[in-house]
């Protein structure tokens, strides 16, 4: 089965750039989506398709996808933004779901 | 509003059985993908199983055999059955509505999740 890798955490002072990876054998070819996770909640999508927005999530949200690596960048991070962060993949040749391990984000 | 909200879970002994439910409004379950999602306390999320608005349905290898996806149309309601329960099914299950596009699925909205601990 399709295995995705991300860091287990990242750190970052708040108003700086945070980057999450998400890496996968050749994941450029697939569709990367992002979920935000905070403590108790359940996950929210935040980016889907690569790089598209869903409405309501901010402009700082932005996606990347090329190669073996897919990219998840938040800009002018705020202290409101320290969450778990999930990539994922629908594996069309099994029908199955596919979720990286989590990267937990922490704001300085 | 799309809303999804989960019920059923409980404690339950290994090898017991328990039947999940997940009651959607603000749009048709049977017009679209669904999905069971999990999270073991403390670790990540794990995908468990989609039904099709076919209604063809799709399982996770660590379930397979064991769980069963449905929805009732007249209720606007999916299910999950689960049988043969272990203790590495402990849990919060989540439903969420699948969005597709060029052979790829995402997940949104989701429920806010139910908490199933299998425990003697």
């Amino acid at each position: 089965s399709y295995v995705l890798t991300q860091p287990p955490s990242v750190s970052v002072a708040p108003g700086k750039t945070a980057r999450i990876t998400c890496g996968g054998n050749n994941i450029g070819s697939k569709s990367v989506h992002w979920y935000q996770q905070k403590p108790g909640q359940a996950p929210v999508l935040v980016i889907y398709y690569d790089s598209d927005r869903p409405s309501g999530i901010p402009e700082r949200f932005s996606g990347s996808n090329s190669g073996n690596t897919a990219t998840l960048t938040i800009s002018r991070v705020e202290a409101g933004d320290e969450a778990d962060y999930y990539c994922q993949v629908w594996d069309s040749s099994s029908d199955q779901g596919v979720f990286g391990g989590g990267t937990k984000l922490t704001v300085l | 509003e799309v809303q999804l909200v989960e019920s059923g879970g409980g404690l339950i002994q290994p090898g017991g059985s328990l039947r999940l439910s997940c009651a959607a409004s603000g749009f048709t379950v049977s017009s679209n993908y669904m999905s069971w999602v999990r999270q073991a306390p403390g670790k990540g999320l794990e995908w468990v199983s989609v039904i099709y608005s076919g209604g063809s349905t799709y399982y996770a290898d660590s379930v397979k055999g064991r769980f069963t996806i449905s929805r009732d149309n007249s209720k606007n309601t999916l299910y999950l059955q689960m049988n043969s329960l272990r203790a590495e099914d402990t849990a919060v299950y989540y439903c969420a509505r699948d969005s597709c596009s060029g052979g790829s699925c995402w997940f949104d909205p989701w429920g806010q999740g139910t908490l199933v601990t299998v425990s003697s």
